[in-house]
């Protein structure tokens, strides 16, 4: 059974700061890995896709590696600002049968970026 | 720009009602999902719909059924609310490609007295 796990749960950083997160999982057999951001209230922001070919995604800030055969995935974002405050989940997306896929989503990293 | 929208976006049940969420995507995407949030328990898959006539089981599905009604829009019925129900809920919808990143509603609060 595939398993996603984020470590740390929350993370408190100053202003400016780069920080990684953190995104394992247990079955390597994946089509892809994303990443998203969720606002308080709000539904989820796709933020990058890494397809399982792929070693990683860039937009602005933010960077996301892929190492599947460590089962392991990492989001860095530079020069952190209070904008960045949310919750940070990782999801893998596997095959369940023929033509049907599904998302395995982490519980979330929770970042406070104060100034 | 809608995206996926979901209604209500909050709602409050006594044991035993039943409700409807409703859903609904502009991106004429052929997959169509409906997740529930629990805290310290991620986001689980209830139903999904890989295109237009067909549904699926997810994860936890029990006291749920769904309706996908044209290609739009997508349906989660709770028959009779149980205290377990109370979640957030969120609807998903993606291309038919399995590098297509998913889009979400803003959620259902739902609190099941």
């Amino acid at each position: 059974k595939q398993e996603v796990t984020q470590i740390p749960a929350a993370l408190s950083v100053p202003e400016g700061e780069n920080l990684v997160l953190n995104c394992s999982f247990t079955d390597s057999a994946i089509y892809n890995l994303q990443w998203f951001r969720q606002d308080p209230g709000k539904g989820l922001t796709s933020l990058l896709l890494i397809q399982s070919s792929q070693r990683e995604q860039t937009s602005g800030r933010l960077n996301a590696s892929l190492d599947k055969s460590s089962g392991r995935s990492t989001l860095y974002i530079a020069a952190s600002q209070p904008g960045d405050s949310a919750t940070y989940l990782c999801a893998v997306r596997r095959s369940l049968s023929y033509n049907t896929d599904k998302l395995i989503f982490g519980t979330g990293t929770r970042l406070q970026v104060f100034p | 720009n809608a995206g996926v929208t979901q209604t209500p976006k909050f709602q409050v049940l006594k044991t035993g009602q039943s409700m409807t969420l409703q859903c609904a995507q502009d991106m004429n995407h052929n997959s169509m999902y409906w997740y529930r949030q629990d805290p310290g328990m991620g986001l689980r898959l209830i139903y999904y719909s890989a295109s237009e006539g067909t549904t699926d089981k997810g994860e936890v599905p029990n006291g749920y059924n769904v309706s996908r009604l044209n290609k739009r829009e997508f349906s989660l019925r709770l028959e009779s609310a149980a205290p377990s129900q109370t979640s957030v809920y969120f609807c998903a919808s993606s291309g038919q490609s399995y590098n297509s990143p998913l889009h979400f509603g803003n959620g259902t609060r739902l609190t099941v007295t």
